[in-house]
C-alpha cells in the first residue's frame, strides 16, 4: 500500500538552481529511499537512509530524513537538464516491500 | 550495479489473451522478487512478492488466477496476465534483491513493461 505522501506534485527550475522536494510517511521504517524514474522507463536507485541516519550525500544529491516527523527531503544541487524525472521516495518496512509515494516531476528548463 | 532484465518493453494484445512478462536478474541471485503496477502519471503499487520454490504472496486487492507468478529459479520470475483486459492495460515493474547476504537494502528494477490490450 501507498503510505508516502510527497509534495510538490511537480516542480520546474531553472539550470544551475537547486531542486527540493519533501516526503511524509505513516509508520515506522527500516530505511527510506529515493528513486528516479525517467518517462516510460524503469526506476534507478538514487540513495538510501537508515532510519538511525539523519543526512546523507551522494555526489549532487542531500537526502535528510526526521523520524520523529515522518519526512524526509531530497536535494538535487546545480541541477542539469538531464535530471528531468520523477522523483519517488520509497518506505521500507523491514520486508523490503518498498512502499512508494506518490512523485515529485522535476523538469529542468535549459 | 546489479542489473534486472524485463522482457518485453511492449506488448499489445488482443481482449481475453495471456500474456507474459519475464523479469530476469543478470548478474545475481535474486530470491525475492516483487512485481509492481504503474497508471499513467501515478505511484508504484506492489502487486505481488515472488519467492523463488515457494507461491508468490499477494497483496490485498490483486487477484491471483488474474495475475500468475512463477519464480522457478533464481534469476527468473514471471507474471502472467491472464484474460486480459482493457482495464489491465498498465506499466509493470519488477524488482529482485540480491539474496547473496549483501544487504544493502537496495532493490533493483526492471526496465518495465507496458501492457496495452485492446
Amino acid at each position: 500500500s501507498q503510505q508516502g505522501e510527497e509534495d510538490p506534485q511537480a516542480l520546474s527550475i531553472q539550470e544551475g538552481e537547486n531542486a527540493t522536494m519533501n516526503c511524509s510517511y505513516k509508520t515506522s521504517i527500516n530505511n527510506l529511499q529515493w528513486y528516479r524514474q525517467n518517462s516510460g522507463r524503469g526506476l534507478v536507485h538514487l540513495i538510501l537512509i537508515r532510519s538511525n541516519e539523519r543526512e546523507k550525500h551522494s555526489g549532487r544529491l542531500r537526502v535528510t530524513l526526521d523520524t520523529s516527523k515522518k519526512s524526509s527531503s531530497l536535494l538535487i544541487t546545480a541541477s542539469r537538464a538531464a535530471d528531468t524525472a520523477s522523483y519517488f521516495c520509497a518506505t521500507d518496512r523491514y520486508d523490503y516491500k518498498l512502499s512508494f509515494g506518490a512523485g515529485t516531476t522535476v523538469t529542468v528548463r535549459a | 550495479g546489479a542489473v534486472v532484465s524485463q522482457h518485453p518493453s511492449r506488448v499489445i494484445c488482443k481482449s481475453g489473451t495471456s500474456v507474459k512478462i519475464e523479469c530476469r536478474s543478470l548478474d545475481f541471485q535474486a530470491t525475492t522478487m516483487f512485481w509492481y503496477r504503474q497508471f499513467p502519471k501515478q505511484s508504484l503499487m506492489l502487486m505481488a512478492t515472488s519467492n523463488e520454490g515457494s507461491k508468490a504472496t499477494y497483496e490485498q486487492g490483486v487477484e491471483k488466477d488474474k495475475f500468475l507468478i512463477n519464480h522457478a529459479s533464481l534469476t527468473l520470475s514471471t507474471l502472467t496476465v491472464t484474460s486480459a483486459h482493457p482495464e489491465d492495460s498498465s506499466f509493470y515493474i519488477c524488482s529482485a534483491r540480491d539474496g547473496r547476504g549483501r544487504n544493502t537494502g537496495e532493490l533493483f528494477f526492471g526496465e518495465g513493461s507496458r501492457l496495452t490490450v485492446l
